[in-house]
């Protein structure tokens, strides 16, 4: 079974405030994705990342995968209130396209 | 562009009763569907994935005896929560896998719908 550890779980900041959230795990994945989501609604993708080393961004965002595809991480420059959400870290196995997800961060930016 | 679709968005039951989560994909077909569960401020469970034309694959721990899928189209995933208990409340998510290219979608695309969710009384 491959685990994703997502941290931190809670995160409540200022608005302006720089922020990173982390995931590891043991396991390689063939790709990772981050998503976002909002109370009663279904996860938003935000980014893959495929390639080992990868760096996406997306505005105030920054995406990193690992070198060995075993771990990723999101980077929030300048917090908004409305960067407020669970984000939530998938990482797809190589042979079964199921995706494992962290536990996910809830994100409170204040303003 | 593609879509995913499920219905209802909000259902309340009695316990004991049994409920139906429908789970389309718009403009596009995709022979593997995934369920989800998850609980409030928590991360999404996968319950099992939904193989079209064959038996659904059950993560572990989950009943497939209570959590009925049945995949009869590449385009439709059905849940079926079996005598509902106010256990089974939650928030259930599909996703579609894209087979082939339409509606915008490339093969191997995931696509998450906008969550249904249960509430047994």
């Amino acid at each position: 079974t491959q685990l994703l550890e997502q941290s931190p779980q809670f995160l409540s900041i200022q608005e302006g405030e720089n922020l990173t959230v982390y995931c590891n795990s043991s396991s390689v994945f063939s790709s990772l994705q981050w998503y976002r989501q909002e109370p009663g609604e279904g996860p938003v993708l935000l980014v893959t990342v495929v390639t080992g080393g990868e760096v996406k961004k997306l505005k105030r965002l920054t995406f990193q995968f690992g070198d060995a595809r075993k771990d990723s991480s999101l980077h929030i420059t300048a917090a908004q209130p409305g960067d407020t959400g669970l984000y939530l870290c998938a990482g797809e196995g190589s042979s079964n396209y199921k995706l494992t997800f962290g536990k996910g961060t809830l994100l409170t930016v204040n303003p | 562009g593609a879509v995913v679709s499920q219905h209802p968005s909000r259902v309340i039951c009695k316990s004991g009763t049994s409920v139906k989560i429908e789970c389309r994909s718009l403009d596009f077909q995709a022979t593997t569907m995934f369920w989800y569960r998850q609980f409030p401020k928590k991360s999404l469970m996968l319950m099992a994935t939904s193989n079209e034309g064959s038996k659904a694959t059950y993560e572990q721990g989950v009943e497939k005896d209570k959590f009925l899928i049945n995949h009869a189209s590449l385009t439709l995933s059905t849940l079926t929560v079996t005598s509902a208990h106010p256990e089974d409340s939650s928030f259930y998510i599909c996703s579609a896998r894209a087979t082939g290219t339409s509606g915008g979608a490339i093969t191997g695309e995931l696509f998450f719908g906008e969550g249904s969710r249960l509430t047994v009384l």
